[in-house]
């Protein structure tokens, strides 16, 4: 089966800059995920998406970050504008709804705000 | 929320050798616990995982246990080899699908 399917793997941009990444869950996989993952540490959820609706945000920087899911398949995460410590890779990850079972995670998006 | 706290975040061992990772949870309706293994620049991939009603799973060289009433569960894995050497993340999650993920260990194993 295909997997997540992130884009682009890298970026990098200025600070004050705007940034978009995409994602591509796994065909028929209602929720949908994206983690930041600093270099050195663990992957901290942003936000969970049932569908097209929010489940969890509670980490997601509300003043800089946003994030759509508007047919609740593809989902794009922006931030605007970005700041040195948004530099991480930003991963999309997304599981079925219902029994909890392992999330299966895209190649990620590196991000360098320079 | 949940927090997951991993240890240690450093480990070396000989070839052929044993690793052990434990990993310690806060939130007691967690009820399933990934393991993720993660290469340099690659997405982080499910290696096993064990849900909150079985107290030990094993695939091959890999095991883990899990202990409710204290809240950790560790990652097991025997005879190790080069190709082993990677960052290892645990995770809880509970119903609703929420998953937290710990610090992540390094794990090299030397020839």
């Amino acid at each position: 089966e295909a997997g997540v399917a992130q884009s682009p793997r890298y970026k990098i941009i200025e600070k004050r800059q705007s940034v978009a990444f995409w994602c591509n869950p796994i065909s028929g996989h209602a929720t949908l995920y994206w983690y930041q993952q600093i270099l050195g540490q663990g992957p901290k959820l942003l936000i969970q998406f049932q569908n097209n609706g929010v489940v969890d945000d509670s980490q997601l920087p509300k003043d800089r970050f946003s994030a759509e899911r508007l047919k609740g398949v593809d989902s794009t995460l922006k931030i605007q504008p970005a700041k040195l410590e948004d530099s991480a890779v930003y991963l999309c990850a997304s599981s079925l709804v219902g029994r909890v079972t392992e999330a299966f995670f895209g190649q990620g998006t590196r991000l360098t705000v320079v | 929320g949940e927090n997951v706290e991993q240890h240690p975040s450093t480990l070396s061992v000989q070839e052929g050798d044993s690793a052990v990772i434990k990993c310690t949870y806060s939130d007691s309706a967690s009820n399933y616990f990934p393991w993720y293994k993660q290469e340099l620049g690659k997405r982080p991939q499910l290696i096993i995982d064990i849900r909150s009603n079985v107290g030990e799973k094993k695939d091959q060289r890999i095991a883990v246990t899990l202990n409710k009433t204290a809240k950790h569960f560790s990652l097991h894995i025997t005879e190790t080899q080069p190709e082993d050497s990677a960052v290892y993340f645990c995770a809880a999650s509970k119903p609703g699908n929420q998953f937290y993920f710990g610090t992540g260990t390094s794990l090299t194993v030397i020839p």
